[in-house]
Order: structure tokens, then sequence, then C-alpha cells
């Protein structure tokens, strides 16, 4: 059974635009949301991450959105640059029970 | 300040053969977790070890993988009779000791073709 379900699979967005990836899960015991940016064949980089306790995290130019009720998530990348063309994935974990599980991932390409 | 250690980075076996890859923590991490990524797919959790101790391998095959995390070196993920189903990306990842944070940080993976 799939528990974080990511959307879209591809998405392409011109540069200097903002960029918006989508996850829902279905784990109501997960409380720690963080977002990994990977590029081909290399291991993924934590980007940045979010706990329940607020709707909002901003660093540069990426933000997490968090809604608690609808059990959603999503990573907004402003200005977004063609260095970040990339695959993004959205994971989730139960702090205490640290393994992460993984949406499927959104391959993000910036065109000029 | 080294990050999370991988190798051999690549590796191809025979169908039948042993497969071993190895993982060195960040300096200061006591956990790791390795993962498998197969062909255009997310990461899926196999195994969870801090020093010689298996916290969770809810995620491993139950033939042929085991995982360990010796009191020092590596931490080894091993694969008996390898298939050519277990061609993938093999991904380690540490995180700090409990109550210091558990962000996860990966490695560069190793990638295993069974021919």
């Amino acid at each position: 059974q799939q528990q974080v379900k990511q959307s879209p699979q591809s998405l392409i967005v011109q540069k200097g635009g903002i960029s918006i990836i989508n996850c829902a899960y279905e784990n109501t015991a997960f409380d720690y949301f963080p977002w990994y940016q990977q590029f081909p064949g290399k291991g993924p980089a934590l980007l940045i991450a979010i706990r329940p306790d607020v709707s909002e995290k901003k660093e540069g130019r990426f933000t997490i959105s968090f809604n608690k009720s609808a059990k959603q998530f999503s990573l907004h990348i402003m200005d977004s640059q063609p260095g970040d063309s990339a695959t993004y994935f959205c994971a989730a974990a139960n702090f205490g029970n640290e393994k992460l599980t993984f949406g499927t991932g959104t391959r993000l390409t910036i065109i000029p | 300040n080294a990050g999370v250690m991988q190798n051999p980075r690549h590796l191809v076996r025979r169908r039948g053969q042993e497969a071993r890859l190895r993982c060195s923590p960040m300096k200061g991490h006591s956990h790791v977790y390795w993962y498998r990524q197969l062909p255009e797919e997310g990461l899926k959790f196999m195994v969870y070890l801090q020093k010689e101790n298996i916290i969770d391998e809810s995620g491993m095959p139950k033939e042929r993988f085991s995982a360990e995390f010796p009191k020092e070196g590596p931490s080894i993920l091993r694969i008996q009779q390898v298939v050519r189903g277990d061609s993938a990306a093999y991904f380690c990842a540490s995180s700090p000791p409990p109550g210091m944070g558990y962000e996860q940080y990966f490695g560069p993976g190793t990638r295993l073709t069974v021919t």
C-alpha cells in the first residue's frame, strides 16, 4: 500500500517561474516531512523538512506548505532556475520509527 | 567533514554470485539506513541499524539479503545468489543519535548490475 502519493510525475516550468509539487499521505502517525533533490547518478540530498506544528517553512527559494487536516504538503520553488532541474522526492516518517516512506518522485525541468 | 561514503560506486555481478555493499556513516552519526531504488522509481526502505543492532528490517526480503553494522567498520549490505531483479541503486543514509536530530543524509549509492 503506497502511503505517500506524489504529483505530478513530471513538470516543465519556465525559468523564473514557480514550481509546485504536491504530496498526500495516509498514515496519520507521520510527523516529519522532508523533501529531497536528486540529480542523475547521485544520491538524494536533503532540501528542506517540516514538522506538523507549523503550516509553512521557507528556506531561500524553497517553501514547504503543510495542511494537516487534508494530510497534504507541497514544495514550492520560487524563481526556478535551470540548475533546479532534477528529480524531487517527498517523504514522510514517524518520529521514533525513523524509516522514510518516499513518494514516487517528480522530474522537474526548467526551460530558458 | 566527510559525508556518507559508499563503495563500490558500481558493482557488476553474475547471477548466483554474492554482492557486498559498504557504507560508512557521517562522523558522529550512529544510525544507518539502507534503501533500494529501482529505475524510474522512488526509494524503498530496507533496513535500519545502529552499532551491533538491527532496529527495523521490515523492508528486507526474507531470503538472500542481510545487513550488519559492526562495532568497528562500515555497515554491510549483503546479497547472496543475486538475480537480475536485484539490479538497482542501493543507497545508505545516516542520522545522528536519538535526540540530536532525525535528518537522514544519503550517500552517493552503489549501482548494482546483475548480468
